[in-house]
């Protein structure tokens, strides 16, 4: 099956610094999604980017669907931030498959 | 707008007693469903995924069962759960024929003892 690698798995940041997380997948997807699980567990949408580039606020990201890899970046950091990012890519209705996550600790 | 909602939240049960997570989803129709597994510091494992009424696929071996049993509810049982069965299980839910973009539910803790 597809396989995702994300990378690094734990940054550690003072608040106010930028970074770049990275995920790297193995074949062609139709979807690609970025989440933040906050510290209950609750997974948010924060990208759906199977190509392109988009922006939200101080996140965006870009995927290179052609070279399979995404970037999501995070600037002006805040303590807020803190917690795992996941990759998530999608061959079909049924078919997923998660990254190990990068662990994002922002201190103040 | 379109809510999903998972109970119990949290959950301690014996090694050999039955299981049943509930998902349910408000504010759309046909919805596909999937049940994942978190096991701690990991990522998401797809467990099951349904695309109508009745209509389960399986993408692991393992000790649990889903079913479909209306077009917005979606169940996680076990007969007979094992230690191995302790995680977090998050539903999630994408429209049919979009994207497929994947929105999760809050998740239920299981701690097999």
């Amino acid at each position: 099956g597809i396989q995702v690698e994300q990378s690094p798995p734990d940054l550690i940041l003072q608040e106010g610094a930028n970074s770049t997380l990275r995920c790297n997948f193995s074949d062609s997807v139709n979807n690609l999604q970025w989440f933040h699980q906050n510290p209950w567990g609750q997974l948010i949408n924060l990208f759906y980017i199977p190509s392109g580039t988009k922006q939200n606020g101080r996140l965006s990201a870009t995927t290179v669907a052609t070279e399979r890899y995404s970037l999501l970046y995070i600037s002006s950091s805040q303590t807020t931030d803190s917690g795992v990012y996941f990759c998530a890519v999608f061959t079909n209705a049924g078919k997923s498959t998660f990254g190990d996550g990068t662990t994002l600790t922002v201190k103040p | 707008s379109q809510t999903i909602h998972q109970w119990p939240a949290t959950l301690v049960q014996p090694v050999g007693s039955p299981l049943s997570l509930e998902c349910t989803v408000e504010g759309t129709s046909n919805p596909n469903l999937y049940w994942y597994r978190q096991a701690a510091g990991r990522g998401l494992q797809l467990l099951f995924y349904s695309v109508g009424i009745g209509q389960i696929s399986s993408e692991v071996p393992q000790n649990l069962s889903a079913s479909r049993p209306q077009d917005r509810q979606f169940i996680l049982s076990s007969k007979k759960l094992l230690l191995s069965d302790s995680g977090f299980y998050l539903c999630a839910w994408s429209a049919r024929g979009g994207s497929y973009e994947q929105y999760f539910g809050p998740g239920t803790r299981l701690t097999v003892t």
